[in-house]
């Protein structure tokens, strides 16, 4: 178990400009989240893929925002026109798949996130 | 929609002494519950979570939970605080028969340990 993989750790940008961030999750997990986490607050649901299907979205997930995880494996998340509320960490997470009829009861591990500040 | 409040912002115990977190949730029925820990530049650690049966649950670093249906809460204790503990703590609550997997997070409580 070599754990959730985030990359790049840090990222610096100027506003306006697009930015990409990557997520290898655990390898038998097939269930992959997205998380945005201010300073001083706790994380927020962006996103979740099962396997290659992203099957839930937040709205605050803007139109600015899109995610794919194309082969079912690891997912990028790119901001397009970056916005000095952008700024955050960026927290990537996977879980397995639940036992036969349970829904959402396996926990989800995290990465270390990527931190994106916009200058 | 569910929520989570955690009352105290920033809690300073002594090494040695003991530790309750508090973590209420709003939900209408049972949720899952969770809490996670998470260092300063890292991600969260999940110290432990409740799905259903006994309301006392163990965790990593000697931490435990009590799930308390009639109070909506899930406070974290710790007999014995360790400098190590210091750190950010999260209740975070998912919803449970309703096919959404995303967690809701409280605001975090941050725990300073002094010698």
């Amino acid at each position: 178990d070599t754990g959730v993989s985030q990359n790049p750790r840090h990222k610096i940008t100027k506003r306006g400009q697009n930015v990409t961030f990557r997520c290898d999750p655990i390898s038998e997990h097939n269930r992959l989240y997205w998380y945005r986490q201010t300073l001083g607050q706790g994380p927020e649901f962006l996103t979740y893929f099962q396997n290659e299907a992203q099957l839930e979205k937040s709205r605050l997930l803007s139109d600015r925002f899109s995610a794919e995880r194309p082969k079912g494996s690891f997912s990028t998340l790119e901001i397009q026109r970056t916005e000095q509320g952008d700024s955050a960490m960026y927290l990537c997470a996977s879980s397995p798949n639940g036992a036969q009829g349970a829904v959402s009861n396996q926990p989800q591990h995290f990465g270390d996130g990527t931190r994106l500040s916009i200058l | 929609a569910q929520s989570v409040t955690q009352p105290d912002i920033h809690i300073t115990v002594s090494e040695g002494a003991s530790l309750e977190l508090r973590c209420n949730y709003s939900y209408g029925a049972t949720p899952y519950l969770f809490w996670y820990v998470q260092s300063p530049g890292q991600g969260l650690q999940l110290l432990l979570k409740y799905f259903s049966g006994d309301t006392l649950v163990q965790g990593i670093k000697g931490f435990e939970a009590e799930f308390k249906r009639s109070q909506s809460s899930f406070n974290l204790r710790k007999p014995s605080v360790h400098w190590s503990d210091a750190a950010e703590y999260f209740c975070a609550v998912g919803a449970r028969g309703t096919g959404r997997r995303a967690l809701t997070f409280g605001s975090g409580t941050r725990l300073q340990v002094q010698p």
